[in-house]
């Protein structure tokens, strides 16, 4: 089955605790993004890729970091996360880069609660 | 920059009422444009989209047509049911497709 997985679905933390949240997907897709959805402000990009060790950031990087050392796989990395990043996280991916047609399919989504 | 204003919610219909969700956005050249939907505790799931001006998207009774004079992409669907309550996103993405846009998502409820 096409899937974006997510782990862990649920987190809770202590600040300045380092944290991984895993993202992985099977359908080959070159582009792969993080997004952040909190109440009132809809979701908004963190970083995206559009291909292995290739990445950018987008609206809200401050305090994340990503890396793509392999193309099926995007990590998000909270070095010392903090409570304002308490927070549902969503990881997604699409096939194309460079072309805006292509759809964005989308994990289950992390919730983390950083305390 | 590109941005995605859509109607504030929540919006509450009884089955079978007609639904519109309003969605204007703001870009340069010619962005895509989408709506995606989001059941309780699940991730978004593509609805329907419209890749150039005058596209019509269509997908399980929801409808919304691309219209760049206006720079709108209004959701509707012409009898709603208790299963269509759900959290729905507009969202666009650029030409070069690095980053896409949501608005802040609109609540549905349908009763009974």
């Amino acid at each position: 089955e096409a899937q974006v997985t997510q782990n862990p679905r649920y987190l809770i933390t202590v600040t300045g605790k380092k944290l991984t949240v895993t993202c992985s997907q099977n359908m080959n897709h070159e582009y792969m993004s993080w997004y952040r959805q909190d109440p009132g402000l809809g979701l908004r990009q963190i970083y995206y890729s559009m291909n292995v060790e290739v990445t950018d950031k987008g609206d809200v990087p401050e305090g994340y970091k990503v890396s793509r050392k392999e193309k099926r796989n995007f990590p998000l990395i909270l070095e010392s996360p903090s409570p304002n990043q308490t927070s549902l996280y969503f990881c997604a991916s699409r096939l194309v880069p460079g072309t805006g047609r292509g759809e964005l399919f989308f994990g289950e989504g992390s919730r983390l609660t950083v305390l | 920059g590109d941005s995605v204003t859509q109607m504030e919610g929540p919006v509450t219909l009884s089955e079978e009422a007609f639904l519109t969700i309003n969605c204007t956005y703001t870009a340069t050249g010619y962005p895509s444009l989408f709506w995606y939907v989001q059941y309780p505790g699940e991730g978004l799931q593509l609805l329907l989209k419209a890749t150039k001006a005058d596209d019509k998207g269509s997908n399980k009774g929801f409808e919304a047509t691309y219209r760049k004079e206006t720079t709108s992409f209004h959701l509707e669907k012409g009898s709603v049911q208790v299963s269509d309550s759900a959290v729905y996103f507009c969202a666009l993405s650029d030409r070069i497709g690095n980053q896409f846009y949501f608005g802040t998502g609109t609540s549905l409820t349908v009763i009974p």
